[in-house]
């Protein structure tokens, strides 16, 4: 079973539209949950992060954690053209050791059109 | 620009070539990464240097060689490499080794590798 479970897409949907992006886990102990943003021919920049379950919220982006169903969700409102990338969600155990353990997700295309 | 320079952006290679990539950070940062990105795979961590020491190797074949002259520079050499080994390489760094909420990764652009 892998780590980290992410739809991989595509997603496409107008200009305006609430996009959800989501993935699932399996290993309980994570507690650090972040999402990335990978635009065409880039590479991946935090987008954000949180800790623990809950939610977070930044401007039109909303991260949500609920680590009872094991599932992490991303919600873009009013989306534009600009946010069209791929979504990447990672996760991770440790806080003190290396970012080498961040256990990513495949990525799910988006494309929000005019 | 996210102050992560990696060169060449392609690069097409034979079996029996052998190449560098080379990836550059202006952030002084102390601690550099090369992942792998297949498609619709996950990013795969290769190595880890933190102060041009290697911290972490997960289990990359011996094709793939890494170098850290300086805190600020990075390669991966490429030889005998095989047609599944065509992916983006990616190089990112941090401020250090801290954790995924302390630090925050920068990565390059990256390169997109084919091999014939």
């Amino acid at each position: 079973q892998k780590e980290v479970e992410q739809d991989p897409g595509p997603l496409s949907v107008p200009e305006g539209a609430i996009v959800s992006l989501n993935c699932t886990y399996s290993n309980s102990a994570f507690q650090y949950f972040m999402w990335y943003r990978q635009y065409s021919r880039k590479g991946p920049e935090l987008l954000m992060y949180t800790y623990s379950s809950g939610n977070k919220e930044d401007g039109r982006f909303t991260a949500q954690v609920d680590k009872s169903s094991k599932y992490i969700s991303l919600f873009i409102r009013d989306s534009q053209p600009s946010d069209s990338a791929t979504y990447l969600c990672a996760m991770s155990a440790d806080r003190g050791s290396t970012l080498g353990r961040l256990y990513f997700g495949r990525g799910t295309q988006l494309t929000v059109w005019p | 620009e996210t102050g992560v320079t990696q060169t060449p952006r392609h690069l097409v290679m034979g079996m029996t070539n052998k190449k560098s990539l080379k990836c550059e950070q202006h952030l002084g940062h102390n601690a550099m990464y090369w992942y792998k990105q297949s498609a619709k795979k996950p990013l795969e961590l290769m190595f880890v240097y933190s102060l041009e020491e290697r911290v972490e190797n997960n289990s990359v074949p011996s094709r793939f060689s890494p170098e850290c002259p300086n805190s600020s520079h990075l390669f991966l050499h490429l030889h005998t490499l095989q047609p599944e080994d065509s992916a983006l390489y990616l190089c990112a760094s941090s401020q250090d080794l801290a954790g995924p909420l302390l630090e925050k990764l920068f990565f390059g652009s990256g390169t997109q590798l084919s091999v014939l």
